[in-house]
């Protein structure tokens, strides 16, 4: 069945460039979604379709694609950014939504 | 603006059942695919189950063998997951999800605990 393999853990400066990936077999192929899960929370969509944001989302928060790779970039850091950050896709051959493990996000 | 709200979770003996439901508004329900997905103590996000927006498709993850059952009620603007056979490993908050063209999660409910223990 499809994985998505994402790194347990992060740490980035305030004020640095966080990259969080989500890495799958021909993931280009697949639309790729970005959460955010700060801690007591449900999940909140940041990134969807790989580069889109939703409304209200900042523009520090951006999606892209190479190769197996799909990668998160948060920029100029904040602490209130620190939290769990999980990819998923929709897997049309086996028609089951996946989740990657999810990356928590540590602002030092 | 756009509301789920879940219901129906608490403390249940291994081998039973439980039924959740979700009350949906602020949006046209029955325009919208819905899912259940849920999240272990401590555990990441686990997807359950798909529901299209008319309820004549159906998708389970294919961990959980049938247990588990989506349906919806367009009239009643309501979601819900009969739940059967529950386990120790079951145990979890259950989140309603509605869900976006390309099958993104854009709202989410605040989730009910299920705990599942004798």
């Amino acid at each position: 069945s499809y994985v998505l393999t994402q790194p347990p853990s992060v740490s980035v400066a305030p004020g640095q460039t966080a990259r969080i990936t989500c890495g799958g077999n021909n993931i280009g192929s697949k639309s790729v979604h970005w959460y955010q899960q700060r801690p007591g929370q449900a999940p909140v969509l940041v990134v969807h379709d790989d580069s889109d944001r939703p409304a209200g989302i900042p523009e520090r928060f951006s999606g892209s694609i190479s190769g197996n790779m799909a990668t998160l970039t948060i920029s100029r850091v904040e602490a209130g950014d620190e939290a769990d950050y999980y990819c998923q896709v929709w897997d049309r051959l086996s028609d089951q939504m996946l989740f990657g493990g999810g990356t928590k996000l540590t602002v030092l | 603006q756009v509301q789920l709200v879940e219901s129906g979770g608490g403390l249940v003996k291994p081998g039973g059942s439980l039924r959740l439901s979700c009350a949906a508004s602020g949006f046209t329900f029955s325009d919208y695919y819905m899912s259940w997905i849920r999240q272990a103590p401590g555990k990441g996000l686990q997807w359950v189950s798909f529901i299209s927006s008319s309820g004549s498709t159906i998708y389970n993850a294919d961990s959980l063998k049938g247990r588990f059952t989506i349906s919806r009620d367009n009239a009643k603007n309501s979601l819900y997951l009969e739940m059967d056979s529950l386990r120790a490993e079951d145990t979890a908050v259950y989140y309603c999800a509605r869900l976006k063209v390309g099958y993104g999660v854009g709202h989410w409910g605040q989730g009910t605990l299920v705990t599942v223990s004798s």
